[in-house]
């Protein structure tokens, strides 16, 4: 199995507050992702990173920001999280991307935001 | 942003059975994957197919991307309950970080 480890595994806020979410890696990977899962719309990529501190915003990162100060931890923040962000976050991890690109998951932070 | 769609979302079979899964997409893809992912779990790639028409069989599983590049399918034989899960198909433009998942179609296997 891939070394990722997400953490927490589980989380409970409210809304209005920051939460962080933290991703760790013992591959040396460059490529790390931050995705949500919802029913009905599958995986959606919120942020990724190509190195340190070279980070890109994916399909849905409005109100979620990221950094990535070394090459194993990759930080999701939401600075204000809303009912909306309730949902299952995923950590992936590659070697390369592209045609050959094989993506490895963590096993996912529950976030619920009440 | 292209969509990928996967029919049916649901499927409940008992052990034995045939079944197939689709994933379907106006776009063209350089590469497709499958995935499996089981509760409480991140995806799992079982396979990546990158040229059209290409047929590649795990065990039980056989997937097939269409000539056109734009769907694939994963057959399973024999479907026994380890075989139960969500099925991912994600396919890729080759731009940068631009995997787009499907929907997933849950499997239930029973005896």
């Amino acid at each position: 199995d891939a070394g990722i480890t997400q953490s927490p595994r589980h989380k409970v806020t409210e809304t209005g507050t920051p939460v962080t979410l933290r991703c760790h890696q013992t591959e040396n990977h460059r490529y790390m992702y931050w995705y949500r899962q919802d029913p009905g719309h599958g995986l959606r990529l919120i942020h990724y990173s190509y190195g340190v501190k070279d980070t890109d915003k994916g399909e849905v990162s409005d109100g979620y920001s990221v950094s990535r100060s070394k090459t194993e931890d990759f930080l999701l923040t939401l600075e204000s999280a809303t009912s909306s962000q309730t949902s299952v976050y995923f950590c992936a991890i590659s070697e390369s991307q592209g045609k050959a690109e094989k993506l490895f998951f963590g096993s996912g932070t529950q976030l619920s935001v009440l | 942003t292209q969509l990928l769609e996967q029919s049916p979302q649901f499927l409940s079979i008992q052990e034995g059975e045939n079944l197939t899964v689709y994933c379907n997409s106006s776009s063209v893809f350089s590469s497709l994957q499958w995935y499996r992912q089981e509760p409480g779990e991140g995806p799992v790639l079982l396979v990546t197919v990158v040229t059209g028409g290409e047929v590649k069989k795990l065990k039980r599983l056989t997937f097939q991307f269409g000539d056109a590049r734009k769907d694939s399918s994963l057959h399973i034989t024999a479907a026994q309950p380890g075989d139960t899960g969500l099925y991912l198909c994600a396919g890729n433009t080759g731009t940068a970080s631009k995997l787009t998942f499907g929907t997933g179609t849950r499997l239930q296997v029973t005896l």
